[in-house]
């Protein structure tokens, strides 16, 4: 597609519930990341994949977040057992990961409430 | 690590000019970025400082001085459009040179 596409737009799940969140990225690049936003805060990195190299995983929150990329593309973010902290926008990007800048083009991301 | 700071807010009228600052703290520092995310969207790329100067792209400049760990954002003929959050971030060679660390971002706010 013409950029990063994320489903859901909108999940509302139970606390103690398992959501799946998935992230399309641009199609060839290479880089892709995961990273959260509380309302009115920053970008929180939670994790990123670069080609067939082993993911980052030094900013996913606790052992409920998991991540895996399949086919080096489409990727897909699990948190187990949801708690109302977890309650954010979930954005992916993705990025070419072999220019200096590293343009990093985000998704519109997937509002998680936990109830 | 890495750590940015950035003012959480500011505010200016329609057709003047804004700067906002971003400091930071690198062990290896590899270029700064800027991004604008307007409210309910996803954030975007503004500009990219390697070298120290100035960097112009239309309205929007963006400035960096390695030796002081500083950069800015400057943003000129202010439109109501440019109400949004901007961040700052940073990539760092020693740690992983594909990751960026961000800001926590400064809302503009644009009045008429």
């Amino acid at each position: 597609g013409a950029g990063v596409s994320q489903s859901p737009s909108n999940k509302v799940t139970e606390k103690g519930k398992d959501v799946e969140l998935r992230c399309d990225p641009i199609s060839g690049h290479t880089a892709l990341y995961w990273y959260r936003q509380s309302l009115g805060q920053g970008l929180e990195f939670l994790i990123y994949f670069q080609g067939n190299s082993a993911p980052d995983k030094s900013g996913l929150p606790s052992d409920r977040f998991s991540a895996e990329r399949t086919g080096g593309s489409v990727s897909t973010l699990t948190i187990q057992r949801t708690q109302q902290e977890d309650s954010a926008v979930y954005l992916c990007a993705s990025s070419t990961g072999g220019s200096a800048k590293n343009i990093q083009y985000f998704g519109a991301g997937t509002r998680l409430s936990v109830l | 690590g890495q750590s940015l700071e950035q003012p959480s807010e500011v505010t200016a009228v329609e057709g003047a000019i804004v700067q906002i600052n971003c400091t930071y703290q690198t062990s290896g520092f590899y270029g700064l970025s800027w991004y604008q995310q307007h409210d309910g969207g996803a954030p975007t790329f503004l500009s990219y400082n390697a070298l120290d100067g100035l960097e112009e792209t239309g309205r929007f400049s963006s400035f960096l001085s390695r030796s002081d760990s500083y950069g800015y954002l400057l943003l000129q003929e202010l439109q109501m459009k440019d109400s949004a959050s901007y961040f700052c971030a940073v990539r760092d060679r020693e740690t992983n040179a594909g990751k960026s660390t961000f800001g926590d971002g400064t809302t503009l706010t644009v009045k008429p």
